[in-house]
């Protein structure tokens, strides 16, 4: 069965600084993956998904993330984040064929002023 | 824009009750999913609807039912409330795989942030 590795719960980056959140996924299958964003006291909210093609896929708010097939990653980026930015972030990922999603436990990002 | 609406943004019930969250969705999905979250446990699927009046287990179904009587509404039944379900509850839809669109993401709702006393 797949499983989704977040293994950052919690990351603490200073406003305009870069950040990295990551996400390993277990199975090698053929698999679609996404970011998803919780702002507070709110259900998600896409960020960015990966279908096909290119490895390098752009998502809203500056966001991108990056394919790693060999690897089984999809790391989530940002150059330089925003105050708005604090939120908890999910990636989940999706064997072909298959329905349902498999979520990580989750990241949530501070941002500090 | 997908809109799927949970009915309720907080609830508290007592222990025993039987309690039913609402979900509807206005795009025509054949999916539809109920959702847990818990803190540093991430979405675990209750359990997944892929047509009307089908339903399919998911990862922790035990104390819960649901219903799907027509396309856009997909309910969750907790038969007798216990203290340990109290927990955020995410309702999402998706298009099935057989439509062309089934590689497309799941859409949520804002929650039900649910407290059982």
């Amino acid at each position: 069965a797949q499983s989704v590795t977040q293994l950052d719960s919690q990351v603490p980056v200073f406003e305009e600084a870069p950040v990295e959140l990551r996400c390993n996924y277990s199975s090698s299958v053929s698999v679609y993956l996404f970011w998803y964003v919780q702002y507070p006291n709110q259900g998600l909210q896409l960020l960015l998904k990966y279908l096909s093609g290119s490895t390098l896929v752009k998502g809203i708010n500056g966001f991108e993330a990056e394919f790693n097939k060999s690897q089984t990653s999809f790391h989530l980026r940002k150059p330089s984040v925003h105050i708005s930015d604090t939120a908890e972030y999910f990636c989940a990922v999706r064997d072909f064929g298959n329905e349902k999603l498999t979520f990580g436990t989750g990241t949530r990002l501070t941002i500090i002023p | 824009d997908v809109k799927v609406t949970q009915s309720s943004r907080y609830l508290v019930k007592r222990t025993g009750e039987k309690v039913f969250l609402e979900c509807v969705q206005d795009m025509d999905h054949e999916n539809m999913f109920w959702y847990r979250q818990d803190p540093g446990l991430g979405l675990r699927l209750i359990y997944f609807s892929y047509d009307v009046k089908m339903k399919e287990k998911g990862d922790i179904p035990e104390g819960y039912s649901v219903s799907r009587e027509k396309k856009e509404r997909f309910s969750l039944i907790l038969e007798s409330a216990s203290t340990n379900q109290t927990s955020m509850y995410l309702c999402a839809s998706s298009p099935g795989l057989w439509t062309g669109e089934g590689s497309q993401p799941q859409h949520f709702g804002d929650g039900t942030r649910l407290s059982i006393l």
